[in-house]
């Protein structure tokens, strides 16, 4: 099975401060098809999961370009360039190029220092 | 824009059925483009993925290893809504549980979270 590595677990943040939270996968996440499937989601307290980036850099509409996703193979990041109170939350990346098994990384806490 | 709209029981007596459901507002069960998805959160296990149903030529499952032969996904194309059931639970199986749309290799819609306790 494919094991998906976050870091660091816990991240304190200084407003306005640019924050950086690294995944790595145990298996290169290219896919066949050429595409790499690697999604970032946000969890704000009380709610939902909700995807920020899909195939490593593609925002989805709504997100600030303050957020942006980058990597390949096996080492990713997803960096926000100046932390904003609205990011509090835990974050979290997703593999799906290893159909029919989707795993996720154990999550980073961001926080307001 | 598409929702997924959960319901289903919070409490759950050890031994029992799981079951949940998840409906689709501006969306079908039947899109052939389209998964649709159950993952799970608890504190000891984070995010996991539990299983899907789709339709490509016909209705087709994939389920986590973990749970296989206790997990069923069904699609209602009469109601536009798929279901989970999980049976012979353990107080193990509380958590959160998700429904979520997959466009392909993602999941880009969550549905509410329903809290499930296992608990006599």
């Amino acid at each position: 099975d494919v094991v998906v590595t976050q870091s660091p677990l816990s991240l304190p943040v200084t407003l306005g401060q640019p924050a950086s939270i690294s995944c790595t996968s145990s298996q290169s996440l290219l896919h066949s098809d050429g595409n790499t499937y690697l999604s970032w989601f946000q969890q704000r307290p009380g709610q939902a999961p909700r995807r920020l980036v899909y195939k490593v850099s593609n925002r989805d509409s709504g997100v600030p370009d303050r957020f942006s996703g980058s990597g390949s193979g096996t080492d990713f990041t997803l960096e926000i360039s100046r932390v904003e109170a609205e990011d509090v939350g835990v974050y979290y990346c997703m593999q799906a190029t290893h159909w029919p098994h989707y795993n996720f990384g154990q999550g980073t806490k961001l926080e307001i220092k | 824009q598409v929702h997924l709209q959960q319901s289903g029981p919070g409490l759950v007596k050890p031994s029992q059925t799981l079951s949940l459901t998840c409906a689709i507002s501006g969306d079908s069960v039947s899109n052939d483009r389209i998964a649709w998805n159950w993952i799970r959160q608890s504190p000891s296990r984070g995010l996991e993925w539990l299983g899907r149903t789709y339709y490509r030529s016909g209705w087709k499952n994939d389920y986590t290893i973990s749970l296989r032969g206790r997990i069923v996904v069904n699609p209602d194309t009469s109601k536009n809504q798929f279901s989970l059931q999980l049976s012979s639970v353990t107080p193990e199986d509380t958590a959160v549980y998700y429904c979520a749309r997959d466009p392909g290799h993602s999941v880009d819609v969550w549905g509410q979270g329903t809290l499930v306790t296992v608990s006599s």
